[in-house]
């Protein structure tokens, strides 16, 4: 099975700040890697696809990148509705596997 | 618009057993793997089972593998979860989620995730 080591764990930061996120796999995953956002109580909101794709009505402040083992997502400029935590997933093969969450805290 | 809908979660004895189900709208239910993932309480996300579109085949968590069946019926545009031999550490948000694309190729194979349910929760407590 794939192992997805996501860093850091937690973090604070201020608003406008550039924050980096990353995600490593325990073997080569292409470009299968999927990046999500949760706020409390909400479900998980997809990103970022195929390690770099934008998804739609997603602000360009976040953006992805990386291929094979080692992937990034980057905020550019944290925003006050950025304060969440997020997911790295990987989908090259079954089973899946999630990495451990990064949560980032004002 | 695009929708799944989840339903079936409750509170359950250890050893019990429950049926999730999720309702899908929007889109071609049929041509497309779907999947289950769940989120225990102050946890992060965990990959439960999927089963894909076309042939059907089935893939689970060692954490529930045996003890969790994923199904679906393309006729309804519905996805199950039978739970049996429930235990404390089920406990969980369970979502629904919009996976792969069967025969996907190039960027269509990317597109996974992109919808989830609301989630139902599943309490296993005595």
């Amino acid at each position: 099975d794939i192992q997805m080591t996501q860093s850091p764990s937690a973090m604070s930061a201020s608003v406008g700040d550039r924050v980096t996120i990353t995600c490593r796999a325990s073997q080569g995953i292409r470009n299968y890697l999927a990046w999500f956002q949760q706020k409390p109580g909400k479900g998980p909101k997809r990103l970022i696809y195929g390690a770099s794709g934008l998804q739609s009505g997603v602000p360009s402040r976040f953006s992805g990148s990386g291929s094979g083992t080692d992937f990034t997502l980057t905020i550019s400029s944290l925003q006050p509705e950025d304060f969440a935590t997020y997911y790295c997933l990987q989908h090259d093969s079954y089973p899946y596997t999630f990495g451990q969450g990064t949560k980032l805290e004002i | 618009e695009v929708q799944l809908l989840e339903s079936g979660g409750g509170l359950v004895q250890p050893g019990g057993s429950l049926r999730l189900s999720c309702a899908a709208s929007g889109f071609t239910f049929s041509n497309y793997a779907m999947s289950w993932v769940r989120q225990a309480p102050g946890k992060g996300l965990e990959w439960v089972s999927a089963i894909r579109g076309g042939p059907g085949n089935t893939y689970y968590a060692d954490s529930v593998r045996g003890r969790f069946t994923i199904s679906r019926d393309n006729s309804k545009n519905t996805l199950f979860l039978q739970m049996d031999s429930l235990r404390v550490e089920d406990t969980a948000i369970y979502y629904c989620a919009k996976d792969q694309l069967a025969f996907c190729s190039g960027v269509s194979c990317t597109q996974v995730f992109d919808i989830w349910g609301q989630g139902t929760l599943v309490t296993v407590s005595s």
